[in-house]
């Protein structure tokens, strides 16, 4: 199936912990984006992507380091979590770097206890 | 600024007709979107509309843009159960979408 694919599903960790997340789309697209949704359900984008190169970095905490090895590939490290990061983490993608529809992953949820 | 607003809630009977209205403020965005969320799940790309157009129909599905007045609205005809979601109106601003906070629909049998 063509899709934005995200791992883990769920993630359930202790303050503290480095943990990732990894994306992978097969979409053909160039340009992938993390997003935040936070408990009110609110989305806000994080980064973007455009073949390889971080092209919006949105005032994220540098504990958060995106990386990208090829552009079906966006990965998330998140450094000393903290409560404040439990939230569902989405992976999108799209075609170019313009305003062009993005196509979601189903999520991941990080929980911190 | 960034905003894009939406009512909250919504509900409906099966069968009505549901619209969910949306106001954005960046009138240089090329597409406006429309995305539902079920319960725990992702964000499904439900339509968008070209700028330069009014009105654009799929199916059950219509959507009105109003540019003059910065105004997107969703209409669902023939409300069924398995429409109850979540939907989110977003623009497009510099590469980035910009959502609204997401209005909950429920629809009762």
């Amino acid at each position: 199936d063509t899709a934005v694919s995200q791992t883990p599903k769920y993630l359930v960790t202790q303050m503290g912990n480095d943990k990732s997340i990894k994306c992978e789309q097969n979409l053909g697209h160039d340009t992938m984006y993390w997003y935040k949704q936070d408990s009110k359900k609110f989305l806000k984008i994080m980064f973007s992507y455009n073949n390889k190169e971080l092209i919006i970095n949105e005032t994220v905490p540098n504990r958060f380091s995106p990386k990208s090895p090829d552009k079906a590939h966006l990965n998330l490290h998140i450094n000393s979590l903290e409560l404040g990061d439990s939230a569902v983490y989405f992976c999108a993608s799209s075609q170019g770097t313009g305003d062009q529809p993005q196509h979601f992953g189903d999520g991941t949820r990080l929980s911190i206890l | 600024g960034e905003d894009v607003e939406q009512s909250l809630f919504l509900s409906v009977r099966e069968g009505d007709s549901s619209v969910i209205n949306c106001t954005y403020t960046d009138s240089s965005s090329t597409y406006l979107y429309w995305y539902k969320q079920e319960p725990g799940a992702g964000l499904q790309l439900l339509t968008y509309i070209f700028s330069n157009m009014d009105m654009k129909q799929d199916q059950r599905l219509t959507v009105l843009l109003n540019k003059k007045d910065k105004h997107l609205s969703l209409r669902i005809a023939d409300t069924q159960t398995g429409d109850s979601a979540i939907y989110f109106c977003a623009e497009g601003q510099g590469g980035k979408l910009i959502f609204g906070q997401g209005t909950e629909l429920s629809v009762k049998p």
